[in-house]
């Protein structure tokens, strides 16, 4: 079966801290695709990134990063000086087919001044 | 570019009362379409999804329900609203390939 882990319930740090959100994922499929979204306090679902299963390269992206490891399933995600705009719930995701996406329960992160 | 739209964005409903919510979709054909629910702090419930017109797929069979009438129009409906229908509720369309999803700006709904 397919699941998606978001251990951390909430996080909160100070402005310019670093931020690490954890993912990890279960699947005995090859093939796949992972997600991180972000939902800030609007409501609406903002998509970040996505990542296949047959590439690990680490990706950047101006203050947001995402490290790939499948020896550890995971798939984690990583702000560099935290802003008070990045309070937000995040998600990651995981697709392997059959059209349903399977979402975290999601990371309630809270960026103080 | 595509765009997605969901209305309305705010809805107060008594207990027992009818539903519907709208969502449609441009730029895109034969889009993938999504509703999802979302309780207050909580995670999201895929509730339906759809491939085609017509076709709908029921991923928690409670007292909504949902149709697709036209390739970019997807519409969750209830005949009898419940307190546990309140939420925030998202639709999103998605492509097959990577299923990345892209969702609407939701529709948050009270039922007293």
């Amino acid at each position: 079966a397919q699941k998606v882990t978001q251990a951390q319930t909430e996080i909160s740090v100070v402005e310019k801290e670093d931020v690490t959100l954890d993912c990890v994922y279960e699947t005995r499929d090859t093939t796949y695709y992972l997600f991180w979204y972000k939902q800030p306090p609007s409501g609406e679902l903002v998509f970040l990134i996505r990542r296949n299963s047959f590439d690990e390269q680490n990706e950047i992206s101006g203050r947001y990063s995402w490290n790939f490891q499948k020896s550890t399933s995971s798939f984690n995600f990583t702000i560099t000086a935290s802003q008070v705009v990045d309070s937000a719930v995040y998600f990651c995701a995981l697709y392997t087919g059959g059209f349903k996406t399977i979402f975290g329960a999601g990371t309630r992160l809270f960026v103080k001044a | 570019s595509q765009t997605i739209h969901q209305w309305p964005a705010t809805l107060v409903q008594p207990v027992g009362s009818p539903l519907s919510l709208e969502c449609t979709v441009e730029g895109t054909s034969n889009p993938n379409l999504y509703w999802y629910r979302q309780a207050a702090g909580r995670g999201l419930q895929l509730l339906f999804y759809s491939v085609g017109i017509g076709q709908i797929s029921s991923e928690v069979p409670q007292n909504l329900s949902a149709s697709r009438p036209q390739d970019r129009q997807f519409i969750l409906s209830s005949k009898k609203l419940l307190l546990s229908d309140s939420g925030f509720y998202l639709c999103a369309w998605s492509v097959e390939r990577y299923n990345e999803q892209f969702f609407g700006p939701g529709t948050r709904l009270t039922v007293l």
